[in-house]
C-alpha cells in the first residue's frame, strides 16, 4: 500500500518560478525522503528530513516536515529546465524499515 | 566510486519464458532492495535484503517471482513463466543500513518486455 500521496500529480512551470509539490503520508515516521527520477530510470536521492526536523535546505531545495498534519513539501527555488523530472517522496512503513513511494509529481519546466 | 549497477539493460522475452535480472549493489552497502514501476507509475516495492536477515518478501506479487543474494552482495531477481504484466522497469537499490533510515541508492533499472 502507498505510503506517501504526492501533490499535484503535474505541475507546469516558466523557469526561474518556484515549484511547491506536496506529500501526504498515513503511519507515523522517523524519516520522510525525496527523490528525483529522469526519463523513467533509476531515482536520485534529494534529501532526507527526519520526523524531529521541521525544515531543511540543500542548494535550491527546501524541504518542510509537519507530523502533526502528516505532510511534507519540497520547494524548489529560481528553477531551472534542467529540474524538469518525476519527484517521489518516500516513507518507511509503520515500523517496518522497507521505504514506501508515492506515484511522484511530474515537474515540466518549461524554459 | 561505482554505484549500483544492473544488468541487462534491457530485456525482451516471450511469454511464458523464465527470466533473471542482476543487480550489482554498492560495496559495502547491507541493504538491497527490489522495486517494479510501470510506465507513469511509482514504486512498486517487491523483496528487501537486510544483512544476513530473512528478507523482507512482503512484496512479491506471486509466486513466479523470487530473489536471492549471494554473499551480502549480489542479487538476481527471477521471474518464472513470465506475463505481459510483468512488463515494467525492475529497479534495484542499495543503502549503507536499515533501508528506512537511510538514502537508498539506485541502478538505472532494467526494462523488461513481455511479449
Amino acid at each position: 500500500s502507498q505510503q506517501g500521496e504526492e501533490d499535484p500529480q503535474a505541475l507546469s512551470i516558466q523557469e526561474g518560478e518556484n515549484a511547491t509539490m506536496n506529500c501526504s503520508y498515513k503511519t507515523s515516521i522517523n524519516n520522510l525522503q525525496w527523490y528525483r527520477q529522469n526519463s523513467g530510470r533509476g531515482l536520485v536521492h534529494l534529501i532526507l528530513i527526519r520526523s524531529n526536523e521541521r525544515e531543511k535546505h540543500s542548494g535550491r531545495l527546501r524541504v518542510t516536515l509537519d507530523t502533526s498534519k502528516k505532510s511534507s513539501s519540497l520547494l524548489i527555488t529560481a528553477s531551472r529546465a534542467a529540474d524538469t523530472a518525476s519527484y517521489f517522496c518516500a516513507s518507511p512503513q509503520g515500523g517496518s524499515e522497507k521505504l514506501v513511494f508515492g506515484k511522484g509529481t511530474k515537474l515540466t519546466v518549461n524554459p | 566510486g561505482a554505484g549500483v549497477s544492473q544488468s541487462p539493460s534491457n530485456k525482451v522475452t516471450e511469454k511464458g519464458k523464465d527470466v533473471e535480472l542482476r543487480c550489482d549493489p554498492i560495496s559495502g552497502h547491507t541493504a538491497l532492495y527490489w522495486y517494479r514501476q510501470s510506465l507513469g507509475q511509482g514504486l512498486e516495492f517487491l523483496i528487501y535484503f537486510q544483512g544476513n536477515s530473512a528478507p523482507d518478501k512482503s512484496g512479491l506479487p506471486s509466486d513466479r517471482f523470487s530473489a536471492e543474494r549471494t554473499g551480502g552482495s549480489v542479487s538476481t531477481l527471477t521471474i518464472q513463466r513470465t506475463q505481459q504484466e510483468d512488463s515494467a522497469v525492475y529497479l534495484c537499490a542499495s543503502s549503507l543500513g536499515p533501508g528506512g533510515s537511510y538514502e537508498q541508492y539506485f541502478g538505472p533499472g532494467t526494462r523488461l518486455t513481455v511479449t
